[in-house]
């Protein structure tokens, strides 16, 4: 059976303030690793596919990174606007076109 | 610019009784999914379409049945509510079977006493 954990639950950061979110899997087959964002009494959004080992990707002050066990979603120099909760979710191949989920990292950016 | 819309966004139900919800995609997308979303669990997949007329069961389907008797519309049913059926409810829908093509909806606050 496909799992994700992702931690921690939640972060506090002063704005500026670097850090990372962590997403362990396992998986039979990966086909894809992606990230989401969520805002509150939103649906999530988006972000990044990830589809093999050493895979890295960016957007603005976001940077998710790939090995064969985890994945981190590293943000740098954070704003107030960065805050919500973000999404990990494994795509693998026995599992057809099913996503599976993690529990999410609630990130608070304080000005 | 519509993307995916769900109604109701919040109804309140007493156990045993029956209601559906309504989710609409404007983009013309084969794969539609209804999720629940849960504290600390994350997203599970309830039921799921690949297609106009088809549908299939995702992780947690126990108590809940839908129907895609258009390409556009997928609906959620709960036949007989429960306490244990209280989540957000989330449609989506996608072009293909990636997880880079999904859209969500805003969500369906549902709330069984």
């Amino acid at each position: 059976e496909d799992q994700v954990t992702q931690s921690p639950e939640a972060l506090r950061l002063q704005e500026g303030e670097s850090s990372s979110l962590n997403c362990s899997y396992t998986v039979s087959g990966l086909r894809g690793l992606f990230w989401y964002r969520q805002d509150p009494g939103k649906g999530p959004e988006f972000l990044f596919t990830l589809y093999s080992a050493g895979e890295e990707k960016e957007k603005e002050r976001l940077k998710a990174t790939l090995t064969k066990k985890e994945s981190f979603l590293h943000i740098t120099a954070p704003k107030p606007e960065d805050s919500a909760t973000y999404l990990c979710a494994v795509q693998a191949g026995a599992a057809g076109n099913k996503l599976t989920f993690g529990g999410g990292t609630r990130v608070l950016v304080k000005p | 610019n519509a993307g995916v819309t769900q109604t109701p966004k919040f109804r309140v139900l007493k156990t045993g009784q029956s209601m559906t919800l309504l989710c609409a995609q404007d983009m013309n997308h084969e794969y539609m999914y209804w999720y629940r979303q849960d504290p600390g669990m994350g997203l599970r997949l309830i039921h799921y379409s690949v297609g106009e007329g088809t549908t299939a069961k995702g992780e947690v389907p126990d108590g809940y049945n839908v129907s895609r008797l258009k390409k556009q519309n997928f609906l959620l049913g709960l036949e007989s509510a429960a306490p244990s059926q209280t989540s957000v409810y989330f449609c989506a829908s996608s072009h293909d079977s990636s997880g880079n093509t999904i859209y969500f909806g805003e969500g369906s606050w549902l709330t069984v006493v």
